[in-house]
Order: C-alpha cells, then structure tokens, then sequence
C-alpha cells in the first residue's frame, strides 16, 4: 500500500503569490493533518482535518487555508506569501481523529519563496 | 502551551556505541509520545510510539522510555550503525493528531 504522497516535491514561488500544495492521506485514512518545518527547528502544528471538517488549527495567520475533499484528499492553500514561508511543509495521515493516534508522515513539500 | 526541549543538539559517536538521547517536556498531560527519524530535507519516519499508560517500547536496536509525571522520555540507541547518522525528534501528543516537536538530536555515526 502506499504511504502518505505529497505534490509537488519543490516549489518556488516568489513574494506576494499563492500556492497550493496537495496530500493524499494512506489508504483507509480518514484523517489529515499538516505541519510547516522551517530549517533547524521541528515541525508546528498548522492544521488538522477530518471528514472535511476542520477539527484543529495552529497558531499560523489567515493566509494559510486548507481544506479536505471527499476522497479524503487535502489541500493546503498560502496567499500573500512572505519569505518566512519559506519551509518543508509536511503532510501526515490517520485513520481516525481519536486522540493519541498513530500518524504517518508524508515526504513533505519544500518551498521556497524569493 | 507544550515546550519540548531534546538534549544533546547535536551527538557524534564511533560505530558500535550505545548512546541515549533525551527529551523532556513542559505538560504531562499526553496522549501519547512518538519518536521520529528525519533524514535531511525528508519527512518523518515513526520510530516509536507510546502511550501514555506504557513505560517503554523496543524495536530491534531501539528502546525508548517515558515517565509522563517527570516530563521526560529517553529514546537508546544499541550498537549504532552509520545508517542511523539523522536527526531524532521526539512529540508529545496532546490533543486531536496534534503533536509538539523539539528541534530534535542530530546524530552522526562515524565508521
């Protein structure tokens, strides 16, 4: 089965633009959940969706949105993008939103914004 | 809000040794706690997991312990190899898949 897929791999986007990344959750996986990793530091918390609900949220600006589709596929949406966006923005599934879940990463998304 | 803190930053060991790195965290009111691997500019591979009613749990070379009323995990490596050279995270989770990440242990194994 494959695991957790996240398009595209890289991106650069200069500033002021829109970007979309997408993530498509393991198999079975009810669950989505998005996390921003700037280098050197561990990954935060921006997003949690489940069954097209939004279940949880970070402490990000509202220029970050994000949203889950029926096939329980999600979007990550960045408007205005700043340089500090710049980051791995990593994706990661479960099968439920039960609270001490297992969840699995994807690879993530590197973006780059000049 | 939850702090997690891993110490050392940065870990370089002859192959073979034994090592342990450490975590520790501010709320004790987990659901559980994960150990990661990242390897550079990849995601993250779950390692472990446990929960917060378990002391410990092994995989092969790996052992990690958790006393959830301290705020403290250990996660020991065995007989480290240089395929372990990669930068160890440890979360807490305390809410819906929400987990709190430190800045993580980069280990090198030196052949």
């Amino acid at each position: 089965d494959a695991g957790v897929t996240q398009s595209p791999t890289h991106l650069i986007k200069t500033r002021g633009q829109q970007v979309t990344l997408r993530c498509s959750p393991i198999s079975g996986h009810k669950s989505v959940s998005w996390y921003q990793q700037v280098l050197g530091q561990g990954p935060q918390f921006i997003f949690q969706y489940y069954e097209k609900e939004e279940r949880g949220r970070g402490n990000f600006p509202d220029r970050f949105s994000a949203r889950q589709f029926p096939n329980y596929s999600s979007e990550l949406n960045v408007n205005a993008l700043l340089l500090g966006d710049s980051a791995l923005y990593l994706c990661a599934s479960s099968l439920t939103s039960t609270w001490g879940e297992k969840l699995f990463f994807g690879s993530g998304t590197q973006l780059s914004v000049l | 809000k939850q702090e997690v803190t891993q110490i050392p930053a940065a870990l370089s060991v002859p192959e073979g040794e034994n090592l342990v790195l450490n975590c520790s965290f501010t709320d004790s009111a987990i659901y559980n706690l994960q150990w990661f691997r990242q390897d550079p500019g990849k995601g993250l591979t779950s390692l472990l997991l446990i929960q917060s009613s378990q002391r410990e749990q092994t995989s092969g070379r790996l052992n990690a312990s958790l006393d959830k009323s301290s705020g403290r995990s250990t996660l020991y490596i065995a007989a480290s190899q240089p395929g372990d050279s990669a930068t160890y995270l440890c979360a807490p989770q305390t809410g819906a898949n929400n987990l709190f990440f430190g800045t993580g242990t980069r280990l090198t194994v030196i052949p």
